[in-house]
């Protein structure tokens, strides 16, 4: 266990559901991250929350949508995704955005869109 | 912009075998620079880091030096084990970023 928590591990989800992934750390860090994680393909940021204020937006497809209503808490709300969407969902905490002293990791949630 | 970019896997050795995988960046400034290992099914874990020029991360019998006239930060092991086996990520942070920039991963696979 590293001090971030992320549930479910595993979803499978038709294209016409509505889903949220649930990320949790209790480390005292500020920021939180959420990462797309594809075969063949870099870690992708999808958006960046420092003090519950969302402060990045990778240019991610509004049937993605965060919330953090806390620093500990972060939220992907999932719908209407298409099959390219299936990836592995990382969160991340730090004590700031882009400090450092690096990252801490959940295990991912792995999302299948059928 | 920023980027990073990683030799191509996956890597294959054998136990007791030497251990280079190539990290190449690009950053404005004078970025902070990581290494993260990611075991099967798990989550990203910090591996080393070097937060200036000439500094050399280590961690593990693992090395990386931050070497900004190539703009590399190769990671080495003198001798891997299987255990190692794992998929192995080059990352930094610029002086203004907020937040890692990935490269895509190397795959290393160890047989005994």
């Amino acid at each position: 266990e590293t001090g971030v928590t992320q549930t479910p591990r595993h979803l499978v989800m038709g294209m016409t559901n509505k889903k949220s992934l649930k990320c949790e750390q209790h480390l005292g860090h500020n920021a939180m991250y959420w990462y797309k994680q594809s075969a063949k393909k870099p870690l992708e940021l999808m958006f960046v929350y420092n003090f519950k204020e969302q402060t990045e937006n990778n240019s991610v497809p509004s049937r993605f949508s965060p919330e953090c209503p806390n620093s500990s808490h972060l939220f992907l709300h999932l719908h209407t995704l298409q099959p390219e969407d299936s990836a592995l969902y990382l969160c991340a905490s730090s004590t700031r955005p882009g400090e450092n002293y690096g990252y801490t990791f959940g295990s991912g949630t792995r999302l299948t869109v059928v | 912009g920023n980027s990073v970019t990683q030799m191509e896997g996956p890597v294959t050795l054998s136990e007791e075998a030497f251990l280079t995988i190539n990290c190449t960046y690009t950053a404005t400034g004078y970025p902070s620079l990581f290494w993260y290992v990611q075991y099967p099914g798990e989550g990203l874990q910090l591996l080393l880091k070097a937060t200036k020029a000439d500094d050399k991360g280590s961690n593990k019998g693992f090395e990386a030096t931050y070497r900004k006239e190539t703009t590399s930060f190769h990671l080495e092991k003198g001798s891997v084990q299987v255990s190692d086996s794992a998929v192995y990520f080059c990352a930094l942070v610029n002086q203004a970023g907020t937040a890692l920039i990935f490269g895509k991963g190397t795959t290393l696979s160890v047989s005994s």
